[in-house]
């Protein structure tokens, strides 16, 4: 079975700070993939960064980074210089085959 | 294009009625989710199409739940004999099937349901 923990309800950061949203994951699969995704309030969710686990290299989107460790099944995401605008829900997601499997959230405040 | 779409938005329905969602995808994507979210939890995978053809559906979607996709355009989601534990979101995504994770879903606004 596939699951996905994600440890961190809620987090809180200032503006132009940097803050660290924790997910660990557990899968039997060889070939999976990696996801972060954002659901800000009442608006629909989107693609934040992807990772492939064959990749060693960690994924870099702009502000967004992650520091993936395959043997310890960890996926952290880090966000730099946190903008108003990053307020969300923050889902960590594992795909294996055609199912993805996400974490409960964690609904990250920056504060001004 | 303006995305993925979903109606209605919300529905209030009885115990023991039928409810029917529908999503449309964005044009020529050629894959469709639906998942489900209740309050405090990520969205769970229900189903998945490729095309028109529903390929992948998880032990979550029992008989009373039904999804189609006919013509692999549209797609719509039948609850029968709702229960109050079918109250959640529902999500509807959709991907341009690109290999492996190189796949990027996009999400609709979901559907309410509550289920009094």
């Amino acid at each position: 079975a596939q699951t996905v923990t994600q440890s961190q309800p809620e987090m809180s950061v200032q503006e132009a700070e940097t803050v660290t949203l924790s997910c660990t994951y557990d899968t039997s699969e060889n070939n999976y993939y990696l996801f972060w995704y954002k659901q800000p309030p009442s608006r629909q969710m989107i693609l934040v960064i992807r990772q492939e686990a064959y990749k060693q290299q960690n994924a870099t989107e702009n502000r967004f980074s992650v520091n993936f460790q395959k043997a310890a099944k960890s996926f952290s995401l880090k966000i730099s210089d946190s903008q108003l605008g990053d307020t969300a829900m923050y889902f960590c997601a594992l795909r294996t085959g055609n199912q993805f499997y996400f974490g409960t959230g964690t609904s990250l405040t920056v504060i001004p | 294009d303006t995305g993925v779409s979903q109606n209605p938005r919300h529905k209030i329905t009885k115990r023991g009625q039928n409810v029917t969602f529908r999503c449309d995808p964005i044009s020529e994507h050629n894959r469709l989710y639906w998942y489900r979210q209740t309050l405090g939890q990520g969205p769970e995978f229900l189903t998945y199409f490729q095309n028109e053809a529903q390929l992948e559906k998880s032990r979550l979607l029992s008989d009373r739940f039904s999804a189609e996709r006919p013509k692999g355009s549209f797609s719509t989601l039948e609850i029968q004999r709702t229960e109050q534990g079918d109250s959640a979101m529902y999500l509807c995504a959709s991907s341009d099937g690109l290999a492996g994770g190189q796949e990027t879903q996009y999400f609709g606004p979901g559907t309410r349901l509550l289920v009094l």
